[in-house]
């Protein structure tokens, strides 16, 4: 089972909203990631967890905020976002933590529109 | 930064055809991966080369990682419409804790 899961599929918030995205894998995967996708660009990374701890904040703007609860949930905490944070927010794992050769699997990902 | 230009950008071509999709960076690469993506959804990992010279197959799908480990290729063996998607190369190096992804190509396959 290689799966990543992640809800909500779509989102939509006002620039005043509070929401939170959620990813959960069962595969025992010690590092877990945060991308940001616009349309028809790669993935960027934001976010990497290693070991339920933060190892890379890409200087990320202070209104998404991560949490790692436990080896299996990554959460994205939203707050205050511009009409620009609109996109496909993907959460990602990989069995080993960086730096070296690792694979990493990619949730479906979270279209969120900003209004 | 360690960049990944893929080429072509853009491909569309006819069912049954085959293409050839490429991955070049100036920079080594301990391994390196390729993905494929569909609209709307995230990247699907087809493929991992951590060899130079190395080639895998998967079904009509070949790729291969450059002698020097600093480039890719993805090969298409009679393209059919599920081909059709965002591929995206990426790699990763020793010491940089960061998957690098390539610039992408969009295919599109025609019935």
């Amino acid at each position: 089972d290689t799966e990543v899961t992640q809800t909500p599929k779509h989102l939509v918030m006002g620039m005043t909203n509070k929401k939170s995205l959620k990813c959960e894998q069962h595969m025992g995967h010690r590092a877990m990631y945060w991308y940001k996708q616009k349309a028809k660009k790669p993935p960027e990374l934001m976010f990497v967890y290693s070991y339920e701890k933060l190892s890379i904040n890409e200087s990320v703007p202070s209104r998404f905020s991560p949490e790692c609860p436990n080896s299996s949930l990554l959460n994205l905490h939203l707050h205050a976002l511009q009409p620009e944070d609109s996109a496909l927010y993907l959460c990602a794992s990989s069995q080993v933590p960086p730096p070296g050769d690792y694979e990493q699997y990619f949730g479906p990902g979270t279209r969120l529109t900003v209004t | 930064t360690q960049l990944l230009e893929q080429s072509p950008q853009f491909l569309s071509i006819q069912e049954g055809e085959n293409l050839t999709v490429y991955c070049n960076s100036s920079s080594v690469f301990s391994s390196l991966q390729w993905y494929r993506q569909e609209p709307g959804e995230g990247p699907v990992l087809l493929v991992t080369v951590v060899t130079g010279g190395e080639v895998k197959k998967l079904k009509r799908l070949t790729f291969q990682f450059g002698d020097a480990r600093k480039d890719s290729s993805l090969h298409i063996t009679a393209a059919q419409p599920g081909d059709t998607g965002l591929y995206l190369c990426a790699g990763i190096n020793f010491g940089n804790e960061k998957l690098t992804f390539g610039t992408g190509t969009r295919l599109t396959i025609i019935p």
